[in-house]
């Protein structure tokens, strides 16, 4: 069945980037997607790609798409303290047309 | 527009009370789903509707019940709660299934006890 795997924790500091990393198992996922959870929130879709694109770019965020690998990464360009958050990894389930997420990352920064 | 509203935000229940965890949205989306969120388990599916009449099974359905009267609201009933049911409940809304531009409710925290 379709799975969504992503570390629990990633911790950086002020002003570095941030690597987040998503693996996946249904090829045939048309969209990939990146939902961010602020504490105490509901979540908001961040970003998404199309799956025959490799790579894009908003802003500070770049989604990196490696289809042989099912490897999917978020990218997050000089991160602020406001980027502190839990980032969920989602594909789409194209038989029951819902999402499937994964555990979400939390993303912690320090100053 | 509101987006996606949920009742109430915090819950207490004794096991086995019911009660029915409410959802709304005025976006005139077609898709709306309820999940569950718990420590290190991530968001699992409960129920989702494609559309008023129509309702089907997630992941995680058992002990839960779902109704669409009307396309804007998606109520959850919690038949007999359980301690295994204290969770964060999110309602979510999109404008067709297969849609993954979905809009999240604030949540409701209910603890069973």
């Amino acid at each position: 069945g379709e799975d969504v795997e992503q570390s629990l924790f990633l911790s950086v500091r002020e002003g570095d980037s941030s690597v987040i990393n998503c693996t996946y198992t249904d090829s045939s996922s048309t969209y990939l997607y990146w939902y961010k959870q602020e504490p105490g929130a509901g979540l908001q879709l961040l970003t998404y790609i199309f799956s025959n694109m490799d790579m894009k770019q908003d802003q500070r965020l770049t989604v990196l798409l490696n289809k042989k690998d099912k490897h999917l990464s978020l990218r997050i360009a000089d991160t602020q303290t406001g980027d502190s958050a839990i980032y969920f990894c989602a594909e789409m389930n194209e038989s029951q047309g819902n999402l499937i997420f994964g555990k979400g990352t939390k993303l912690s920064v320090k100053p | 527009n509101a987006g996606v509203t949920q009742t109430p935000k915090f819950q207490v229940l004794k096991t086995g009370q019911s009660m029915t965890l409410q959802c709304a949205q005025d976006m005139n989306h077609e898709y709306m789903s309820w999940y569950r969120q718990d420590p290190g388990m991530g968001l699992r599916l409960i129920h989702y509707s494609v559309g008023a009449g129509i309702t089907d099974q997630g992941e995680v359905p058992n002990g839960y019940n779902v109704s669409r009267s009307t396309t804007e609201d998606f109520p959850l009933r919690l038949l007999s709660a359980a301690p295994s049911q204290t969770s964060v409940y999110f309602c979510a809304s999109s404008y067709a299934s297969g849609s993954g531009e979905q809009y999240f409710g604030p949540g409701t925290r209910l603890t069973v006890t």
